[in-house]
């Protein structure tokens, strides 16, 4: 079955500390992992995907196809980081499975 | 480009009221996708439709729910009889034509928050 898994609804940290939003996932075939993040009274955006290797906004994300997990990281946190994080896997076509979504809260 | 518009943004019925939600997608995207979130829970998906085509409905209720995506107009998602269980927000996303096979970025609307009454 394919699912996302997002242990932690929310995470508090303090600006400044690393943040790890964790992410596992359990798929068959080869999977295409997304984060998304929506701030506060915004719509929900891509912040970034796995297949591009990329850093957006301090944020880095590695799969992790022997640990099925795609954690989310950023070593020092922000108070404009603070939004709710949905990690998504792609099921074909666009299809997005989302996880429950971790809310990040970061205080000054 | 004014992104992927939903509305309404807000839509309150009384039970066995029927609520109608509508979705125009970005210009040039002819994929869109229907998503519900309850309180509490993540975005699950319930339908993938091309224009005028319904290709994936595997996350629909089997009864009182459809979704359309005329050639010409919004996608309109369309509760019948709706219920309590009813109340949440339903996201819609759009995208362009796939490209290599991966996945291209879905863009989000703002979304419909339905309560029911």
């Amino acid at each position: 079955a394919q699912r996302v898994t997002q242990p932690e609804k929310l995470l508090s940290v303090f600006k400044g500390a690393p943040v790890e939003l964790k992410c596992n996932y359990s798929y068959s075939g080869s999977p295409e992992l997304f984060w998304y993040v929506q701030y506060s009274r915004q719509r929900l955006q891509l912040l970034l995907r796995h297949i591009s290797r990329e850093s957006i906004k301090g944020f880095t994300a590695d799969l992790n196809k022997g640990e099925t997990s795609f954690h989310l990281k950023k070593p020092f946190a922000q108070e404009e980081d603070s939004a709710m994080y949905y990690c998504a896997l792609g099921g074909g076509y666009n299809k997005l499975i989302f996880g429950a979504g971790t809310r990040l809260a970061v205080h000054p | 480009n004014a992104g992927v518009m939903q509305n309404p943004r807000h839509l309150v019925r009384r039970r066995g009221q029927e609520a109608r939600l509508r979705c125009s997608p970005m210009k040039g995207h002819s994929h869109v996708y229907w998503y519900r979130q309850l309180p509490e829970e993540g975005l699950k998906f319930m339908v993938y439709l091309q224009k005028e085509n319904i290709i994936d409905e595997s996350g629909m209720p089997k009864e009182r729910f459809s979704a359309e995506f005329p050639k010409e107009g919004p996608s309109i998602l369309r509760i019948q009889q709706v219920v309590r269980g009813d109340s949440a927000a339903y996201f819609c996303a759009s995208s362009s034509d796939r490209g290599s096979g991966m996945n291209t970025e879905a863009f989000f609307g703002q979304g419909t928050r339905l309560t029911v009454v």
